[in-house]
């Protein structure tokens, strides 16, 4: 098993530019994260989902979108970049309750 | 919203000493779930261990036990003979265990970085 794999592992975006994080899981779960972590903090929910062609947005959605149209798979679109933005965004997948496996992480920076 | 608040940013220990970090958490829910993750400088974030909140028996997983107080809304992480490859930050965070309401989302602390001195 893989677990939880993201690409790219880094990435440099300009301000304005548009890109997509992706994620995927062969642990065949129904519940997949979206998480950024800023410097010095803990990690904050993005967008969420709970199944194919269900997503839900997180504390912090605003700059992204998702879409989930197979288990295994849940792309992060950032729209028109910011350097808000600039964090390392992390993917994570899980059964029902609770425990989360988590990505390697993706570290963004908008200049 | 669930609160999770860890009020030391940094802890160090001596290699082979204990360590123990401070985490409370505020909620309404009786049914949740507890976990400290570590993140090491690769960033992986890795579960340590976990807590259901109906389970009064304190979690542990071999050199790593939890102090899980409901009343006191408090779950500590005891780190015994702490070793180098112990020093990370970890986090403190907490998920609802209704999944109609929450969908099992994790709210993190602010992490606490533990220092580990040979």
């Amino acid at each position: 098993n893989a677990g939880v794999t993201q690409t790219p592992k880094f990435r440099i975006l300009k301000i304005g530019q548009s890109m997509t994080l992706q994620c995927a899981q062969d642990m065949n779960h129904n519940y997949m994260y979206w998480y950024r972590q800023d410097p010095g903090m803990g990690l904050k929910l993005i967008y969420y989902s709970v199944g194919a062609g269900i997503t839900d947005k997180g504390e912090v959605p605003n700059g992204y979108n998702v879409s989930r149209s197979t288990t295994e798979d849940f792309p992060l679109r950032l729209e028109l970049a910011a350097p808000s933005q600039t964090s390392v965004y992390f993917c994570a997948s899980s059964w029902a309750f609770g425990e989360q496996y988590f990505g390697p992480g993706t570290r963004l920076t908008v200049t | 919203a669930q609160t999770v608040t860890q009020s030391q940013p940094e802890m160090s220990v001596q290699e082979a000493e204990t360590v123990t970090l401070s985490c409370t958490y505020d909620t309404s829910e009786s049914d949740y779930y507890l976990f400290w993750y570590k993140q090491p400088p690769s960033r992986q974030m890795i579960l340590v261990i976990r807590q259901e909140a109906y389970k009064q028996q304190n979690a542990t997983e071999n050199r790593f036990s939890v102090n899980f107080q409901k009343a006191a809304k408090s779950f500590s992480l005891k780190i015994s003979d702490s070793q180098l490859g112990d020093a990370a930050m970890y986090f403190c965070a907490y998920s609802d265990g209704n999944s109609g309401g929450s969908n099992y989302k994790l709210t993190f602390g602010k992490g606490t970085l533990l220092t580990v001195n040979p």
